[in-house]
Formats: structure tokens, sequence, C-alpha cells
């Protein structure tokens, strides 16, 4: 079965600071991987997804993310930190079935706190 | 607004009494999704319509829970009997069938349970 896991509980970084909130994954196949951003008592928001291409992929709200086959990491970044991201981050990868039948499978989240 | 509708947002409920939640997914999605996520944890599936098909059903489904989606499109998630291991936040989840779909889930504001 696909998976993801996410090996930090939660992140901690300063306002301007780079931040990268990691992401490692196993599965058979190609992989079609997800980040989703959830703020309090709200539903996930979709940030970027890699299906095939370029390694880094460009998200919402200045995010980005570095799809690394080798090291079968795919590792959530920003360049400089907002206290507004503060928020509960998931990685996702796509669980493909013989029959079609498609489901996401979440890791376990990372909150990320950014300190002003 | 054209996203996933979800309803109630808050449910508080006594063990032992029936909770109903409704989605309302964006209209020209024909697959749906249901998820739970309790505290801590990433979301996890619970069942999948293709239009009004059940297609898919979660181990974590058990026979208090009910899910329909009558005419293929707004679908219920009953829950009969509450107890308070049933607490969580249930999200509900949209996806496109077709070149469009990458598997990318659009998900609601998610419906939380309480059962005291």
């Amino acid at each position: 079965a696909q998976s993801v896991a996410q090996p930090e509980d939660q992140v901690n970084v300063a306002e301007g600071n780079p931040l990268t909130v990691k992401c490692t994954y196993s599965v058979s196949g190609n992989p079609y991987l997800f980040w989703y951003v959830q703020y309090p008592n709200r539903g996930l928001q979709f940030l970027l997804k890699y299906i095939t291409g370029d390694n880094l992929v460009k998200g919402s709200y200045g995010f980005e993310a570095e799809f690394n086959k080798s090291q079968t990491s795919f590792h959530l970044k920003k360049p400089s930190a907002l206290v507004s991201d503060s928020a509960l981050y998931f990685c996702a990868v796509r669980d493909l079935m013989n029959t079609g039948f498609q489901k996401l499978v979440f890791g376990t989240g990372t909150r990320l706190l950014v300190s002003p | 607004d054209t996203g996933v509708s979800q309803n109630p947002r808050h449910k508080i409920t006594k063990r032992g009494q029936n909770v109903t939640f409704r989605c309302d997914p964006i209209s020209e999605h024909n697959r749906l999704y249901w998820y739970r996520q309790t505290l801590g944890q990433g979301p996890e599936f619970l069942t999948y319509f293709q239009n009004e098909a059940q297609l898919e059903k979660s181990r974590l489904l058990s026979d208090r829970f009910s899910a329909e989606r009558p005419k293929g499109s707004f679908s219920t998630l009953e829950i009969q009997r509450t107890e308070q291991g049933d607490s969580a936040m249930y999200l509900c989840a949209s996806s496109p069938r077709g070149p469009r779909d990458t598997g990318e889930l659009f998900f609601g504001e998610g419906s939380r349970l309480t059962v005291l």
C-alpha cells in the first residue's frame, strides 16, 4: 500500500526565515504527491502537487516542494515564513487500485509554528 | 461559492443519538469521498461514491455508519447510536473523473462531531 511519513510533529521557525516541512513516501510505481494545509477547525486546502516533470513544484502562497526520487522525499519549502503560515500541513500520496479506484492517503501532519 | 459545502459545521450530541451530515460536492464532480479526522491525526478514508454508486468502504466504517448519494449529487453520512469514539471531524471531498483527474481532492470545511 502507498504511504507517506511526516517525521516531525512540529516545526518552529522565526518569521522571515526559510522553512522546510519534511515528507517521505513509499509507493509502487510513479508517485502522485500532494501537500495540503489546514487551519484550525477548517477543511484541507490544496497547496501543490507533483505528478511528473520538474522536480521543483511551485504552489499557492509562495510554497514550493522538491521531489527527490533517490531519497523518496517530497519536502515542502518556503523561502521566507510568515506568521500567517502557522497551521497544520499534510503530505499525501495517491493510492490507485487495479479497479481504477483511487484515494489520497495522508500523513499524520506537521504543525508549523512561525514566531514573530 | 462553488466549492464543497458541508452541513452542519458543528454538532454536539449525547451518546446513543443518531446524527446525519450532508455534503454538497462541486457540481461537475462525480467522485465523492468521506474522510474522518481525529485529533492529532491525518484524514482517514471512510467511503467513496462514483455518481450514486458506493464503490468502496473502509474497514473503519462500522455497521453504525451509513452513507448515501441518492441522485449522484449531494451525499449524507449517518451515524447511528453514536459513541464517544465517534467524536471527530468528518470531511467530504470531491473530484472530477476524466482527463482532468490527477487524484487531487477538493475538500469541504468539515463537520465536527462531539459526542458527550
